[in-house]
């Protein structure tokens, strides 16, 4: 298993370009979640998904949209970039329901997005 | 809301000394408790977790971690740190765990370095 992937590993945007973050998990699992890490910060939630076409706001989701079209996939989109995004992007999942393990999240390496 | 205060974001151990790294939260609920550590570039692995059971929880590469309801305390503790030991470590909490999902709070991460 690959387990989570996250595409790409670096990215450099001007402010106002738009892109998205591709997150694929090949465990099975039903919940997915984006976060940002900043420094002293630990990391915030932005948006998670339950299940298939199902998304939700996590703690700070302005300026990102998500997208849950496949189960494997978890997308975010940053439609207009700013600066105030430059940031660590971890995709994580968790809960495979035929498992019923114990809630533990699986992350992936992290997308490291500059906005000049 | 839940939280997750981790005192100290640096700690400096010589090789063979004793890792102490302190967690405390707040819930209004019995909570789920999570320890990660996030080696230089990577994604963050999941170190141990106390989800119902004995307080005393054992994880990977030889660390632990009791749970302390009284003190609402999770702290990391290895007997013999190890060069390899360096790397960040973040504490979290369970917000909700309704039907698997378990949204994490974390906290703002402690970045242990390790002397020979």
């Amino acid at each position: 298993n690959a387990g989570v992937t996250q595409t790409p590993k670096f990215r450099v945007l001007k402010t106002g370009q738009s892109m998205t973050l591709l997150c694929a998990q090949d465990m099975n699992h039903e919940y997915m979640y984006w976060y940002r890490q900043d420094p002293g910060m630990g990391l915030r939630l932005i948006h998670y998904s339950v299940g298939e076409g199902t998304t939700a706001k996590g703690e700070v989701p302005d300026g990102y949209n998500v997208s849950r079209l496949k189960k494997q996939n978890f997308l975010l989109g940053l439609e207009s970039a700013a600066p105030s995004q430059t940031s660590v992007y971890f995709c994580a999942s968790s809960y495979d329901r035929l498992l019923a393990e114990t809630y533990e999240q699986y992350f992936g390496p992290g997308t490291r997005l500059t906005v000049t | 809301a839940q939280s997750v205060t981790q005192l100290g974001s640096h700690v400096s151990v010589s090789e063979g000394a004793l890792v102490l790294l302190r967690c405390n939260y707040s819930s209004s609920v019995p909570p789920y408790l999570f320890w990660y550590v996030q080696y230089p570039n990577q994604g963050l692995q999941l170190l141990l977790k106390y989800t119902t059971g004995a307080t005393l929880v054992k994880g990977i590469n030889g660390f632990e971690a009791e749970f302390k309801k009284s003190e609402t305390s999770f702290h990391l503790t290895k007997p013999s740190a190890h060069m390899s030991d360096a790397a960040e470590y973040f504490c979290a909490v369970s917000d909700s765990f309704s039907g698997g999902y378990n949204k994490l709070i974390f906290g703002a991460g402690t970045r242990l370095a390790v002397h020979p």
